[in-house]
């Protein structure tokens, strides 16, 4: 049973426009939640986190919105660039000395020129 | 080193055949981990190793699957009697455990096909 679901398996994006890619979680008891980028042949590289506290965050052009009462969270990427064009995955940590991250099935992100 | 190093970065094998896979984690790097991904799935976490803590093995798929740490650094995967279902990236990372998001900095993986 997935706790952690991006729905979403691919999105195609205008360069320069909104991207936007979701996540919903079933655990309310995870207590941080992080995105990762992935490239073809490379490992996921963390992109930006938020903790459950918390309903934003933002790095740049990328943003996250966490909505607790949904179990929905949200990054946002604006403008889309063409080298943003890759995997994304969401995660969440479950807590306490939990260190391990459980991680959605990805979303496949195009940016078109 | 400087990231996540794992080695073979392939691997073909025969069914029924051992493989071991390493990991060369970050150093000063207390906590490691081993997620695989499957063709189309997500990341699907294996084992988790938190200093001299005993190991998280809830991922291990069957016993034939096992993983060590030894001297709290590198990490070696060790798949037994290979089925061609284990054929995936095998994703090594390594946290400096404490309060925080925790963040994971995963190395290249190591694509493993059972033929």
């Amino acid at each position: 049973d997935q706790q952690v679901k991006q729905n979403s398996p691919s999105l195609s994006v205008q360069e320069g426009r909104i991207s936007i890619l979701n996540c919903d979680y079933t655990n309310s008891m995870f207590d941080y939640f992080l995105w990762y980028k992935k490239y073809p042949a490379e490992g996921p590289t963390f992109l930006i986190s938020i903790s459950s506290i918390k309903d934003k965050n933002e790095d740049g052009r990328f943003t996250v919105f966490l909505n607790k009462s949904a179990k929905h969270l949200s990054l946002h990427i604006v403008p889309s660039q063409p080298g943003d064009s890759a995997v994304y995955f969401c995660a969440a940590r479950g807590g306490g000395s939990q260190g391990n991250l459980i991680f959605g099935k990805g979303t496949k992100l195009s940016v078109k020129p | 080193g400087a990231g996540v190093s794992q080695s073979p970065s392939n691997k073909v094998t025969e069914k029924g055949k051992d493989v071991e896979l390493r990991c060369d984690p970050i150093s000063g790097h207390t906590a490691l981990y081993w997620y695989r991904q499957s063709l189309g799935q997500g990341l699907e976490f294996l084992i988790y190793f938190q200093g001299n803590s005993a190991p998280d093995k809830s991922g291990l798929p069957s016993d034939r699957f096992s993983a060590e740490r030894t001297g709290g650094s590198v990490s070696t995967l060790t798949i037994q009697r290979t089925q061609q279902e284990d054929s995936a990236v095998y994703l090594c990372a390594s946290s400096l455990m404490g309060s925080g998001a925790n963040v994971l900095t995963f190395g290249a993986g190591s694509r493993l096909t059972v033929l």
